[in-house]
């Protein structure tokens, strides 16, 4: 199982640019790089996935550099509504997506 | 977009009795899991189910604890005997394939007394 790590908390305001980077050193070939949303009381949400390159839908961008041992999602213009903790997974061989610690995002006015 | 639906949202039993927690996963996803989260703690795989049957469970999913899919549309977590610790939001969720971003419930919060 391919082990994340993520900074525990991050904090940022309105309007600006969020970038949370992951690394996931022993990623496997086939795995994908997803990453899931949490509020307070709620299920995780989808995001983003990717495998490598440059992702990019609706609310978000993700990063994957060529050797993919780490990715970057990339939330433009946070609002106060996108504080949220910010979950990245890498299925290392293993198909259960498992969750760490996330990262605490907090947008401050 | 389609939704996975838990019931009920909050759940008090005493310690010792058996809770049932019901998901309706979406309509045409094949892999189903349970989820929990302690409050303030990271969320936690229970258990996965494919093809009417467990394929991965938790150290967490012992003998208190079973899962059903009763008639193609609900899937149940039993746990048998409550105990304090097993106060938790559970989650449910559903993939259509193994590889498939999962979609999760808004959760079951079950308080042991």
């Amino acid at each position: 199982l391919a082990k994340t790590t993520q900074p525990i908390s991050m904090d940022s305001y309105e309007g600006q640019e969020v970038n949370i980077t992951c690394s996931h050193n022993n990623i496997a070939t086939n795995d994908y790089i997803t990453w899931y949303q949490q509020f307070p009381s709620q299920g995780p949400r989808f995001i983003i996935q990717g495998y490598k390159t440059k992702v990019t839908n609706e609310v978000a961008s993700l990063f994957i550099p060529a050797d993919r041992k780490s990715s970057t999602l990339s939330l433009p213009r946070v609002s106060l509504s996108d504080t949220a903790v910010y979950y990245c997974l890498a299925r290392g061989g293993s198909y259960i997506p498992t969750f760490g610690r996330g990262t605490s995002l907090i947008v401050h006015p | 977009e389609p939704e996975v639906t838990q019931t009920p949202s909050h759940q008090v039993t005493q310690m010792g009795q058996e809770v049932i927690l019901r998901c309706v996963p979406i309509s045409n996803h094949l892999y189903f899991y349970w989820y929990r989260q302690i409050l303030g703690q990271k969320v936690e795989f229970l258990v996965s189910f494919y093809n009417n049957e467990i394929s991965e469970k938790s150290e967490i999913f012992d003998d208190q604890f079973s899962v059903e899919r009763p008639d193609g549309s609900n899937f149940t977590l039993k746990i048998r005997s409550t105990k304090l610790e097993d106060s938790a939001m559970y989650f449910c969720a559903s993939s259509w394939t193994v590889d498939e971003k999962l979609f999760f419930g808004s959760g079951t919060q079950l308080s042991v007394l």
